[in-house]
């Protein structure tokens, strides 16, 4: 009965390689997002997208790359991974009237070695 | 564009003592106003929200009034819990073009000690 759900928990690996983060919502929501936790606990926008498009492109570098097959579910691929990528990645998704706020996964533990 | 700034963290307080997280936002329209918890190696979890001037949000003991004349939303509970211990996001969606976006402050971490 997981609202949002994102896999893995936990994801560990080495410089330069290729990852991808999974997220499902089972809310009906028309909207999906990931935002990046630094260590800090600062969380910035990445990526938003309605209904399998894409509508929020934050400064976020091309190896970066979201992808949405339907609008239950959003991908994050990341390509040459760099020791700067490590953080918690949430996935979130809202209605689309935010006046309900927004529901997020556990999040991903990112760690690059 | 807009912002939300929050006090900074931590706070320490004793159980059954009185909190105040301090925030103020600037936005160009007329924002929604949240605030959400995150407990540890927990995702963030809707807390309270107020919509417009004046509104008052409540949950669980908590309490937030949007403030327009001063762009403030500040966190209140009379009695605060060992259980309360967690990081505190202040945060506003600007509707108007936004794209549903949430703009989050840099969140305050409460401890609360027995």
């Amino acid at each position: 009965d997981t609202a949002v759900s994102q896999t893995p928990k936990y994801l560990v690996t080495q410089m330069g390689n290729d990852k991808s983060i999974k997220c499902e919502q089972n809310l009906g929501h028309d909207t999906m997002y990931w935002y990046k936790q630094d260590s800090k606990k600062f969380l910035k926008i990445m990526f938003s997208y309605n209904n399998k498009e894409l509508i929020i492109n934050e400064t976020v570098p091309n190896r970066f790359s979201p992808k949405s097959p339907d609008k239950a579910h959003l991908n994050l691929h990341i390509n040459s991974l760099e020791l700067g990528d490590s953080a918690v990645y949430f996935c979130a998704s809202s209605p689309r009237d935010t006046y309900y706020g927004y529901t997020f996964g556990s999040g991903t533990r990112l760690t690059v070695v | 564009g807009d912002s939300v700034t929050q006090m900074e963290g931590p706070v320490t307080l004793s159980e059954e003592a009185f909190l105040t997280i301090n925030c103020t936002y600037t936005a160009t329209g007329y924002p929604s106003l949240f605030w959400y918890v995150q407990y540890p190696g927990e995702g963030l979890q809707l807390l309270l929200k107020a919509t417009k001037a004046d509104d008052k949000g409540s949950n669980k003991g908590f309490e937030a009034t949007y403030r327009k004349e001063t762009t403030s939303f500040h966190l209140e509970k009379g009695s605060v819990q060992v259980s309360d211990s967690a990081v505190y996001f202040c945060a506003l969606s600007d509707g108007a073009g936004g794209g549903n976006k949430l703009t989050f402050g840099t969140g305050t971490q409460l401890k609360v000690e027995l």
